[in-house]
């Protein structure tokens, strides 16, 4: 069992926005902004998308945006392209024991 | 090109032992804080452990601490993993990612910037 809860499937149309979310509690999400989320296409490495919550790496398109509200963190995907078909990971800093949690990854769908 | 790429994964009987490697190119890999995370097949991402750019921070999962030692070798460009006491549930794909700290960072900063396409560890009698 993951230590954050993530839905396990997301959906939307082209051009749509969807909102992915990552429920963590007051030891992680809720404490630390050091969220993270990750794109996975099958077979491929992971690949950062967004880092301390809310900030875009150098080449990740604007389309996709994150926040935090309490012990939930969210990441927001405008305008659905078809290759943001995907699998989306989320992780938070955890504290010294066990650092790095992850969420259990969400399967975005473009209709 | 900056990259990373994982090698010596293998099939290896429960209790074994295995040492993954990571070469790293395209960077200042002596100036950079490493991770090792991995995925079992159809499943999320589990992260393992952490170390700092001089080896003299280092960070363990709990469900691999005591089993697992993570080291560097700055002059060869390589971190490693190695697995000791392996079980089933150690079967994975095992990633090498770079810290997102940036050079000669302090501390941690917990998020991955660079991955590598991982290396398979399948734990089986």
């Amino acid at each position: 069992q993951s230590a954050l809860t993530q839905p396990p499937s997301a959906s939307g149309s082209p051009g749509q926005s969807v909102t992915i979310s990552c429920t963590g509690t007051s030891s992680d999400v809720g404490t630390y902004n050091y969220v993270s989320w990750y794109q996975q296409h099958p077979g491929k490495a992971p690949k950062l998308m967004i880092y301390e919550v809310s900030k875009r790496p150098s080449g990740v398109p604007d389309r996709f945006s994150g926040s935090k509200s309490g012990n939930t963190a969210s990441l927001t995907v405008s305008g659905l392209q078809a290759d943001d078909e995907a699998d989306y990971y989320c992780s938070s800093y955890a504290g010294s024991n066990n650092p790095v949690v992850f969420g259990g990854g969400t399967k975005l769908t473009v209709l | 090109e900056v990259q990373l790429v994982e090698s010596g994964g293998d099939l290896v009987q429960p209790g074994g032992s295995l040492r993954v490697s990571c070469a790293a190119s395209g960077f200042t890999f002596s100036s950079y804080s490493m991770n090792w995370v991995r995925q079992a097949a159809g499943e999320g991402l589990e992260w393992l452990s952490y170390i700092s750019s001089s080896s003299t921070s280092i960070y363990y999962a709990d469900s691999v601490k005591g089993r697992f030692t993570i080291s560097r070798d700055n002059a060869k460009n390589s971190l490693y993993l190695q697995m000791n006491s392996l079980r089933d549930e150690d079967t994975a794909v095992y990633y090498c990612a770079r810290d997102g700290g940036g050079m000669a960072a302090r501390r941690p900063y917990w998020y991955f910037d660079l991955w590598g396409r991982g290396t398979l560890v399948s734990v089986s009698s």
